[in-house]
Protein backbone atom coordinates (compact mmCIF):
# COMPACT_ATOMS: atom_id res chain seq x y z
CA UNK A 1 0.00 0.00 0.00
CA UNK A 2 0.27 3.64 0.07
CA UNK A 3 3.74 4.99 2.38
CA UNK A 4 4.47 8.18 3.11
CA UNK A 5 8.07 8.59 4.37
CA UNK A 6 9.66 11.41 6.63
CA UNK A 7 13.28 12.51 7.58
CA UNK A 8 14.62 13.12 10.13
CA UNK A 9 12.81 11.50 13.16
CA UNK A 10 13.58 13.83 15.00
CA UNK A 11 15.68 17.35 14.90
CA UNK A 12 17.21 19.61 17.85
CA UNK A 13 18.57 23.08 16.49
CA UNK A 14 19.41 26.04 17.90
CA UNK A 15 17.42 28.56 18.44
CA UNK A 16 18.12 31.03 15.21
CA UNK A 17 19.12 27.61 12.69
CA UNK A 18 17.49 26.12 9.58
CA UNK A 19 15.64 23.45 9.82
CA UNK A 20 14.19 21.25 6.70
CA UNK A 21 12.44 17.97 6.82
CA UNK A 22 11.83 15.74 3.96
CA UNK A 23 8.83 13.47 2.75
CA UNK A 24 8.88 10.76 0.73
CA UNK A 25 5.99 9.48 -0.95
CA UNK A 26 6.00 5.43 -2.29
CA UNK A 27 3.18 7.00 -5.36
CA UNK A 28 2.60 9.78 -6.64
CA UNK A 29 0.51 12.33 -5.38
CA UNK A 30 -2.70 14.79 -6.39
CA UNK A 31 -1.24 17.08 -3.37
CA UNK A 32 0.16 17.15 -0.33
CA UNK A 33 -0.64 19.04 2.46
CA UNK A 34 1.25 19.55 5.83
CA UNK A 35 0.67 19.88 9.83
CA UNK A 36 2.07 21.05 12.55
CA UNK A 37 1.51 19.24 16.04
CA UNK A 38 2.53 20.96 19.34
CA UNK A 39 3.50 18.62 22.10
CA UNK A 40 0.20 17.58 23.34
CA UNK A 41 -1.73 19.33 20.45
CA UNK A 42 -3.91 18.10 17.84
CA UNK A 43 -2.59 18.82 14.31
CA UNK A 44 -3.14 22.50 12.74
CA UNK A 45 -3.45 22.62 8.63
CA UNK A 46 -0.86 24.83 7.39
CA UNK A 47 -0.69 24.60 3.55
CA UNK A 48 -1.49 22.29 0.56
CA UNK A 49 0.63 21.74 -2.52
CA UNK A 50 -1.02 20.99 -6.11
CA UNK A 51 1.51 21.82 -8.54
CA UNK A 52 4.33 19.62 -9.79
CA UNK A 53 7.41 21.87 -8.63
CA UNK A 54 5.39 23.68 -6.96
CA UNK A 55 6.37 26.44 -4.04
CA UNK A 56 5.05 28.26 -1.45
CA UNK A 57 6.25 30.46 1.58
CA UNK A 58 4.91 31.26 4.84
CA UNK A 59 6.88 33.74 6.81
CA UNK A 60 9.57 31.79 7.18
CA UNK A 61 8.41 28.56 6.40
CA UNK A 62 9.32 27.50 2.40
CA UNK A 63 7.27 24.63 1.36
CA UNK A 64 8.37 22.72 -2.00
CA UNK A 65 6.80 20.18 -3.80
CA UNK A 66 9.00 17.81 -6.36
CA UNK A 67 8.67 17.61 -9.97
CA UNK A 68 7.86 14.16 -9.80
CA UNK A 69 4.89 14.87 -7.04
CA UNK A 70 6.34 12.48 -5.14
CA UNK A 71 8.22 14.07 -2.48
CA UNK A 72 7.84 17.29 -0.64
CA UNK A 73 10.18 19.25 2.22
CA UNK A 74 9.63 22.03 4.40
CA UNK A 75 12.09 24.38 5.32
CA UNK A 76 12.21 26.81 8.15
CA UNK A 77 14.30 29.90 8.08
CA UNK A 78 15.83 31.04 11.38
CA UNK A 79 13.96 28.93 14.09
CA UNK A 80 12.24 30.16 17.32
CA UNK A 81 10.70 28.68 20.33
CA UNK A 82 7.61 29.14 18.92
CA UNK A 83 8.80 26.71 16.07
CA UNK A 84 8.56 23.33 18.24
CA UNK A 85 6.03 20.87 17.58
CA UNK A 86 5.88 17.95 15.11
CA UNK A 87 5.83 18.55 11.15
CA UNK A 88 3.90 15.71 9.41
CA UNK A 89 3.05 15.83 5.66
CA UNK A 90 -0.34 13.96 4.60
CA UNK A 91 -1.18 12.69 0.81
CA UNK A 92 -4.34 11.75 -0.58
CA UNK A 93 -4.94 8.00 -0.97
CA UNK A 94 -5.30 7.05 -4.63
CA UNK A 95 -5.72 9.46 -7.44
CA UNK A 96 -9.26 9.64 -7.96
CA UNK A 97 -12.17 11.75 -6.40
CA UNK A 98 -13.55 8.84 -4.28
CA UNK A 99 -10.48 8.13 -2.08
CA UNK A 100 -8.91 11.79 -2.05
CA UNK A 101 -10.37 11.69 1.50
CA UNK A 102 -8.34 9.54 3.03
CA UNK A 103 -5.08 11.04 4.21
CA UNK A 104 -1.61 8.72 4.52
CA UNK A 105 0.69 10.82 7.23
CA UNK A 106 4.09 10.51 7.36
CA UNK A 107 5.52 9.77 10.95
CA UNK A 108 6.32 13.04 11.69
CA UNK A 109 9.50 15.04 12.17
CA UNK A 110 9.96 16.39 16.06
CA UNK A 111 11.69 19.87 16.12
CA UNK A 112 12.93 20.94 19.72
CA UNK A 113 14.76 24.37 19.41
CA UNK A 114 17.34 25.17 22.35
CA UNK A 115 17.17 29.10 23.27
CA UNK B 1 -17.08 30.52 14.52
CA UNK B 2 -16.29 27.43 17.10
CA UNK B 3 -13.89 24.98 15.74
CA UNK B 4 -13.80 21.32 15.79
CA UNK B 5 -14.76 20.07 19.53
CA UNK B 6 -14.10 16.53 21.03
CA UNK B 7 -15.20 15.43 24.20
CA UNK B 8 -14.44 14.04 26.45
CA UNK B 9 -10.49 15.30 26.25
CA UNK B 10 -8.98 12.54 28.52
CA UNK B 11 -11.09 9.17 29.06
CA UNK B 12 -9.75 6.42 31.26
CA UNK B 13 -11.45 2.87 30.77
CA UNK B 14 -10.56 -0.33 32.69
CA UNK B 15 -10.23 -3.27 30.68
CA UNK B 16 -13.67 -4.72 28.88
CA UNK B 17 -15.50 -1.75 29.82
CA UNK B 18 -16.91 0.52 26.09
CA UNK B 19 -15.48 4.13 25.34
CA UNK B 20 -17.76 6.69 23.76
CA UNK B 21 -15.99 9.35 22.11
CA UNK B 22 -17.72 12.03 20.49
CA UNK B 23 -17.24 14.39 17.76
CA UNK B 24 -19.24 18.37 16.95
CA UNK B 25 -17.95 19.45 13.48
CA UNK B 26 -17.30 23.09 12.19
CA UNK B 27 -20.27 25.25 11.62
CA UNK B 28 -21.19 24.20 8.08
CA UNK B 29 -19.35 20.99 7.82
CA UNK B 30 -20.71 17.91 7.13
CA UNK B 31 -17.89 15.72 6.48
CA UNK B 32 -16.08 13.91 9.35
CA UNK B 33 -12.79 11.74 9.91
CA UNK B 34 -12.05 9.73 12.46
CA UNK B 35 -7.82 9.39 13.56
CA UNK B 36 -5.58 6.98 15.66
CA UNK B 37 -2.47 8.38 17.05
CA UNK B 38 -0.36 6.12 18.94
CA UNK B 39 2.85 7.90 20.79
CA UNK B 40 5.20 9.15 18.49
CA UNK B 41 3.33 7.98 15.58
CA UNK B 42 1.44 9.56 12.52
CA UNK B 43 -2.14 10.04 12.55
CA UNK B 44 -3.98 6.56 11.02
CA UNK B 45 -7.01 7.29 9.01
CA UNK B 46 -9.61 4.97 10.72
CA UNK B 47 -13.44 6.23 9.21
CA UNK B 48 -14.78 8.95 7.11
CA UNK B 49 -18.78 9.66 7.96
CA UNK B 50 -20.98 12.09 6.00
CA UNK B 51 -24.62 12.49 7.78
CA UNK B 52 -26.50 9.55 8.69
CA UNK B 53 -24.18 7.45 6.54
CA UNK B 54 -20.51 6.16 6.55
CA UNK B 55 -18.71 6.23 3.62
CA UNK B 56 -15.13 4.38 4.23
CA UNK B 57 -14.42 2.52 7.58
CA UNK B 58 -11.45 0.30 5.80
CA UNK B 59 -9.58 1.92 8.85
CA UNK B 60 -11.29 1.16 11.49
CA UNK B 61 -10.88 -2.09 12.85
CA UNK B 62 -14.07 -4.66 12.15
CA UNK B 63 -14.51 -5.86 15.99
CA UNK B 64 -15.46 -3.54 18.96
CA UNK B 65 -15.20 -0.35 16.73
CA UNK B 66 -17.74 1.39 15.12
CA UNK B 67 -19.02 4.60 14.51
CA UNK B 68 -21.68 7.04 13.55
CA UNK B 69 -22.65 9.94 12.92
CA UNK B 70 -26.84 10.93 13.16
CA UNK B 71 -28.98 13.20 11.75
CA UNK B 72 -28.92 15.86 15.10
CA UNK B 73 -26.15 15.51 17.77
CA UNK B 74 -22.22 14.96 17.30
CA UNK B 75 -20.62 12.35 15.50
CA UNK B 76 -19.78 9.12 18.03
CA UNK B 77 -16.74 6.98 17.70
CA UNK B 78 -17.51 3.91 20.03
CA UNK B 79 -15.31 1.01 20.97
CA UNK B 80 -16.81 -2.13 23.24
CA UNK B 81 -14.38 -3.96 25.80
CA UNK B 82 -11.57 -1.82 25.56
CA UNK B 83 -8.14 -3.19 25.76
CA UNK B 84 -4.94 -1.68 26.63
CA UNK B 85 -3.85 -1.45 22.79
CA UNK B 86 -6.74 0.92 22.37
CA UNK B 87 -4.91 3.62 24.45
CA UNK B 88 -4.06 6.18 21.98
CA UNK B 89 -5.14 9.78 20.80
CA UNK B 90 -8.18 9.80 18.71
CA UNK B 91 -8.47 12.89 16.80
CA UNK B 92 -11.89 14.12 14.90
CA UNK B 93 -11.50 16.37 11.93
CA UNK B 94 -14.05 17.40 9.56
CA UNK B 95 -14.45 19.26 6.08
CA UNK B 96 -16.65 21.09 4.47
CA UNK B 97 -17.65 19.34 1.60
CA UNK B 98 -15.65 17.36 -0.84
CA UNK B 99 -14.53 19.08 -4.44
CA UNK B 100 -12.47 17.51 -7.16
CA UNK B 101 -9.23 18.15 -5.08
CA UNK B 102 -8.73 17.10 -1.11
CA UNK B 103 -10.62 19.43 1.38
CA UNK B 104 -8.37 20.80 4.04
CA UNK B 105 -9.57 18.70 7.11
CA UNK B 106 -10.12 21.03 10.17
CA UNK B 107 -9.11 18.94 13.51
CA UNK B 108 -10.51 19.02 17.00
CA UNK B 109 -8.18 19.00 20.22
CA UNK B 110 -8.33 14.88 20.36
CA UNK B 111 -9.22 12.55 22.53
CA UNK B 112 -6.55 10.92 24.77
CA UNK B 113 -7.73 7.21 25.79
CA UNK B 114 -5.94 5.29 28.84
CA UNK B 115 -7.01 2.07 29.30
CA UNK B 116 -5.87 0.36 32.24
Amino acid sequence: GQQVMQIPQYQHVQEGEDFTTYCNSSTTLSNIQWYKQRPGGHPVFLIQLVKSGEVKKQKRLTFQFGEAKKNSSLHITATQTTDVGTYFCAGPRGNSGGSNYKLTFGKGTLLTVNP
Amino acid sequence: NAGVMQNPRHLVRRRGQEARLRCSPMKGHSHVYWYRQLPEEGLKFMVYLQKENIIDESGMPKERFSAEFPKEGPSILRIQQVVRGDSAAYFCASSPQLTGLQETQYFGPGTRLLVL
